[in-house]
């Protein structure tokens, strides 16, 4: 199966920016995906990049793929209280099946 | 515009019993797809409906199958529960093809 791995924990200052990492295994992954879970919550989706683009830029969010090391992250601007939650990253071929990471669990500090 | 739509919300069974869970997939979307989310994991595929039928399946037992409607809206049945079996269910549903993934709130199974 495809592994997605993410860093488990993230602490950041309100009004600092978040990176959060994420790393994949599959090469042939058409999309990526970045989803927001709050507590007790479904997953929200926050923004998705197809493979054959570099970055790709939402107001405050920011994702950047590098295909050659399977790497992407996604970096919140100006990174506010509301923005503490849980941030998973998911991979799909051909969008029937999504694999997920762990999940990123971000704290801002006030 | 309503968004996925899942009940119930929370749920609790004991071993052995059956349980089904229900979705309305967002206006629109025709693909409901229904993901297993343990503890601390992130969400595990189960399996997707398109036109009625089960277009894809992740690795999980026959004790999980499920069925999609005319109207699009989709069940999850699980026979004969587990304890490992208590998690959240996500259903997200989508438009037939690569995009975008939207998700319900969940239904939350305990398994006693």
């Amino acid at each position: 199966g495809e592994d997605v791995e993410q860093s488990l924990f993230l602490s950041v200052r309100e009004g600092d920016s978040s990176v959060i990492n994420c790393t994949y295994t599959d090469s042939s992954s058409t999309y990526l995906y970045w989803y927001k879970q709050e507590p007790g919550a479904g997953l929200q989706l926050l923004t998705y990049i197809f493979s054959n683009m570099d970055m790709k830029q939402d107001q405050r969010l920011t994702v950047l793929l590098n295909k050659k090391d399977k790497h992407l992250s996604l970096r919140i601007a100006d990174t506010q209280t509301g923005d503490s939650a849980i941030y998973f990253c998911a991979e799909s071929i051909s969008g029937n099946q999504f694999y997920f990471g762990t999940g990123t669990s971000l704290t801002v500090i006030p | 515009d309503a968004g996925v739509t899942q009940s119930p919300t929370h749920l609790i069974k004991t071993r052995g019993q059956q349980v089904t869970l229900r979705c309305s997939p967002k206006s629109g979307h025709d693909t409901v797809s229904w993901y297993q989310q343990a503890l601390g994991q992130g969400p595990q595929f189960i399996f997707q409906y398109y036109e009625e039928e089960e277009r894809q399946r992740g690795n999980f037992p026959d004790r999980f199958s499920g069925h999609q409607f005319p109207n699009y809206s989709s069940e999850l049945n699980v026979n004969a529960l587990l304890l490992g079996d208590s998690a959240l269910y996500l259903c997200a549903s989508s438009f037939s093809g690569p995009g975008e993934l939207f998700f319900g709130e969940g239904s939350r199974l305990t398994v006693l």
